[in-house]
């Protein structure tokens, strides 16, 4: 089957730095994407990852394992606009560009 | 450069109607995918046509239907509505098909059924 995992929720002070895990069971894998979602928004592409390692993105940076079927996304010097959903998508063995969302981790950024 | 739009962005239905929601992509997108997201959910791949083909399908069953037209903007039909069809339902496009593309979402449709 098709399972993706990771936290519902998570809370974090501005300045600091949060990393958000997502574990994944795919047949087949061809990519693993981090998107975020304002509420009542559009999800918005953050990164990409087809090969393991860290891929960094000014203050967002996202890691992979494909061993261990296991990414995290890393914000750094959090800000109050960043109090989002944020969605991991695994591309699998569907046909062209169809992803597998997880459930998406809530977070909220407090002063 | 005009992003994806969706249309109408509420709507509200009783069950056993039928939908039709619109979708733009995004300018020199040739694949546009669906998606369906429950509260506090992750969005679920309905389906995606590639140049007006529907080249890959989710779990959905058959009265949720689709078209894609030569200018690559596509629609979402729903048919026989139920209430578990209340939902966000996202359009996506994309340059093209391969695998490592990235997807830029409109911002939905609110589809309440009663």
């Amino acid at each position: 089957g098709q399972n993706i995992d990771q936290p519902t929720e998570m809370t974090a002070t501005e300045g600091a730095i949060v990393q958000i895990n997502c574990t994944y069971q795919t047949s087949g894998f061809n990519g693993l994407f981090w998107y975020q979602q304002h509420a009542g928004e559009a999800p918005t592409f953050l990164s990409y990852n087809v090969l393991d390692g860290l891929e960094e993105k000014g203050r967002f940076s996202s890691f992979l394992s494909r061993s261990k079927g296991y990414s995290y996304l890393l914000l750094k010097e959090l800000q109050m606009k960043d109090s989002a959903s944020y969605l991991c998508a695994v591309r699998g063995r569907q046909a062209g560009t169809a992803l597998i969302f997880g459930k998406g981790t809530t977070l909220s950024v407090s002063s | 450069e005009t992003g994806v739009t969706q249309s109408p962005t509420h709507l509200i239905k009783t069950r056993g109607q039928q939908v039709t929601l619109r979708c733009s992509s995004q300018s020199g997108h040739n694949t546009v995918s669906w998606y369906q997201q429950a509260l506090g959910q992750g969005p679920q791949f309905i389906f995606q046509y590639y140049r007006e083909e529907e080249n890959g399908r989710g779990n959905f069953p058959p009265r949720f239907s689709g078209l894609q037209f030569p200018n690559y903007s596509s629609e979402l039909n729903v048919n026989a509505l139920e209430l578990d069809d209340s939902a966000l339902y996202l359009c996506a496009s994309s340059v093209d098909s391969a695998t490592n593309e990235k997807l830029f979402f409109g911002s939905g449709t609110q589809l309440s059924v009663l």
